[in-house]
């Protein structure tokens, strides 16, 4: 069942921050986010696992509320490299990995 | 690390005729690997699953006779798009996963056209 994610579209000034979730009706193993600018395939931005994981990388930093079956995406200090459309992927299990996506929220990073 | 590559990146057929597109591990075996359809400004849609060695599970209303997948090796899946016909186009993106990882790595993607 595919996720849902909010808001849809964000547009931010440059060093600003913003917050992004992906929200399932169903029990959640895992939590992938991606980016993808047009015309190009997404780009692995990170992971969380079951067990209520946070993660981030450089500005960019996750959390994943397994009790709430939510995931939230945050961009501090944006940069223009970070505008695109923003997938969660959630997985059910943790076998095959098998991943229903959302419909993405499109962020645009202005100077 | 973990790379994927697709081949070709675009592909313009008429309609009627099959295609074929490879999807490739470049530094990883790939013990899983999926295939996904977009449409413009839309999600990825996935349509299969496919275990080296394993025939691909399909996903509901994709039909498994005009879309053929085949993981022969843990470096290589290919998707062949039978009989195609306008509204087959669209752009085509496979993710790749190995046992040791739980992240998908998507290709390039192929967009294809059928005229």
């Amino acid at each position: 069942q595919q996720p849902v994610q909010s808001p849809q579209a964000v547009i931010l000034r440059e060093g600003e921050d913003a917050v992004i979730n992906c929200s399932s009706s169903k029990a959640l193993y895992s939590v992938h986010w991606y980016r993808q600018k047009h015309g190009e395939a997404p780009v692995f931005l990170m992971i969380l696992l079951k067990g209520g994981e946070q993660k981030g990388h450089e500005k960019i930093s996750a959390s994943f509320n397994e009790k709430k079956q939510q995931s939230s995406l945050y961009l501090t200090a944006s940069q223009l490299s970070y505008s695109g459309t923003y997938f969660c992927g959630t997985g059910a299990t943790n076998e095959n990995n098998r991943l229903a996506f959302g419909k993405g929220n499109q962020v645009v990073v202005i100077p | 690390g973990a790379v994927v590559s697709q081949h070709p990146s675009w592909v313009i057929c008429k309609s009627g005729t099959s295609v074929k597109i490879e999807c490739r591990s470049l530094d990883f075996q790939a013990t899983t690997m999926f295939w996904y359809r977009q449409f413009p400004k839309q999600s990825l849609m996935l349509m299969a699953t496919s275990n080296e060695g394993s025939k691909a599970t399909y996903e509901q209303g994709v039909e498994k006779d005009k879309f053929l997948i085949n993981h022969a090796s843990l470096t290589l899946s290919t998707l062949t798009v039978t009989s195609a016909h306008p509204e087959d186009s669209s752009f085509y993106i496979c993710s790749a996963r190995s046992g040791t990882f739980y992240e998908q790595y998507f290709g390039p993607g192929t967009r294809l056209t059928v005229t």
